[in-house]
């Protein structure tokens, strides 16, 4: 069971809008640490997709957005695209584990 | 640009080691740390620990505590994850990624990944 928790799937048609949730607690996202974003592809290693919460590293689209709020936050995939379809993890550290690094539970994301 | 790139697939026996090497160029290799992760057939990443090849200091998640070891080479800008008494649910994809940082910064770029099987 991981630490932070997102849903295990969403979908969408092609052009929508969808989000995935990633919740945590005090003494993760709720302690000031930033939350960043993978996407990782079939068969192939994550990908960075957003850090520090909300900005893009170069050569990612702004269809991608990601945003924190209190001890949850959220990935925006506005104009979805069939290359879309992937896995999406949100990561963070927690205090209570000593700075540790952890995962959500990753978000499969279909495009219809 | 930045780019590790990790050793090739293992086939491991049950109560075997394996040891996992991870070669970065493109960017001051002392100066950032290596992570690693890993990730079972159809599971979720799973954050392993941390070594700053500077000094050579590690931390371990607890899960693996006295059964991991990471090293570093900084002649040859390469990194190591040693497992030991491996078992069946060993069995995963291992990256090692770059960070800025032992805690806080994400993770860029990752390695190819090297699938380890464990299987008698």
């Amino acid at each position: 069971q991981s630490v932070l928790t997102q849903p295990p799937s969403v979908s969408g048609a092609p052009g929508q809008r969808v989000t995935i949730s990633c919740t945590g607690s005090s003494s993760n996202i709720g302690a000031n640490f930033d939350v960043h974003w993978y996407q990782q592809l079939p068969g192939t290693a994550p990908k960075l997709l957003i850090y520090r919460n909300s900005d893009r590293p170069s050569g990612v689209p702004d269809r991608f957005s990601g945003s924190k709020s209190g001890t949850s936050a959220s990935l925006a995939i506005t104009g979805l695209q069939a290359e879309d379809e992937a896995d999406y993890y949100c990561q963070s550290f927690d205090s209570s584990l000593s700075g540790s690094a952890i995962f959500g539970g990753g978000t499969k994301l279909t495009v219809l | 640009q930045a780019q590790l790139v990790q050793s090739r697939a293992e086939v491991k026996k049950p109560g075997a080691s394996v040891k996992v090497s991870c070669e970065a160029s493109g960017y001051n290799f002392i100066g950032n740390y290596i992570h690693w992760v890993r990730q079972a057939p159809g599971q979720g990443l799973e954050w392993m620990g941390w070594i700053n090849p500077d000094t050579g200091g590690t931390i371990y998640a607890q899960k693996f505590r006295g059964r991991v070891t990471m090293t570093r080479d900084t002649s040859i800008n390469t990194a190591y994850l040693d497992l030991n008494s491996l078992r069946s649910d060993d069995t995963a994809v291992y990256y090692c990624v770059k960070s800025s940082s032992w805690s806080g910064d994400w993770f860029d770029p990752w390695g190819q990944g090297t699938l380890v099987t464990v299987s008698s």
